[in-house]
């Protein structure tokens, strides 16, 4: 069964970087894809970026400036970087396993990463 | 990007009720639309996959239908589980995106 678990600072000062890292049991990341989705309180869903077993990464146009997302093979871990925050970029932060190209399954339980002073 | 838009925005339903949701895409996007269902505190499950493929597991109660921009998740009578906020995502183009969510409450 594969499992999922992000971990990383619940608290993230304005215009410091967010770090985050998923680490997946269960199966091994060099054969998938896989992604990092975030939703602010009470709000829907927003894909952040993802990485293929190859290392190529793609990111959301929107956050693409501030996003690095990078894997550990050796670790079974991938991370997400998100540079420059804002009070705007709180959330609860997902991994998740990328199926059919496009789809996630399954995901982590969240971790929400609060930005303020 | 395509936007993504859910209706109704909230839903009050019964035990046993047949429920309808509505998923509009700003573009045509063929059938490469998938269903979440999202219960509070808890990450999103994937129900349904190309407008009407049921994930592996998902009781039969569930069925999506649709093609190019307007898509409909159904359950066909509604159990106590079923109580979740259920949410859209297109995959026809990055960035993929989901709809803003529909909440399924008791009535």
């Amino acid at each position: 069964q594969v499992q999922l678990q992000e971990s990383g600072p619940g608290l993230v000062k304005p215009s410091e970087t967010l770090s985050l890292t998923c680490t997946v049991s269960g199966a091994s990341i060099s054969i998938y894809s896989w992604t990092w989705i975030r939703q602010p309180p009470g709000r829907g869903l927003e894909c952040i970026g993802n990485i293929s077993y190859s290392g190529s990464t793609n990111y959301n146009p929107s956050l693409k400036s501030r996003v690095t997302i990078s894997v550990d093979t050796s670790k079974n871990q991938f991370s997400l970087k998100l540079r420059s925050v804002i009070a705007a970029d709180t959330a609860v932060y997902y991994c998740a396993r990328t199926v059919r190209g496009a789809l996630f399954d399954p995901w982590g339980q969240g971790s929400l990463v609060t930005v303020s002073s | 990007d395509i936007q993504m838009t859910q209706s109704p925005f909230t839903l009050s339903a019964s035990v046993g009720d047949r429920v309808t949701i509505t998923c509009r895409a700003s573009q045509s996007m063929s059938t490469w639309l998938a269903w979440y269902q999202q219960k509070p505190g808890k990450a999103p499950k994937l129900l349904i996959y190309k407008a009407s493929s049921l994930e592996s597991g998902v009781p039969s109660r569930f069925s999506g239908s649709g093609s190019g921009t307007e898509f409909t998740l159904t359950i066909s009578s509604l159990q106590p589980d079923d109580f979740a906020t259920y949410y859209c995502q297109q995959y026809n183009s990055y960035p993929w995106t989901f709809g803003q969510g529909t909440k399924v409450e008791i009535k």
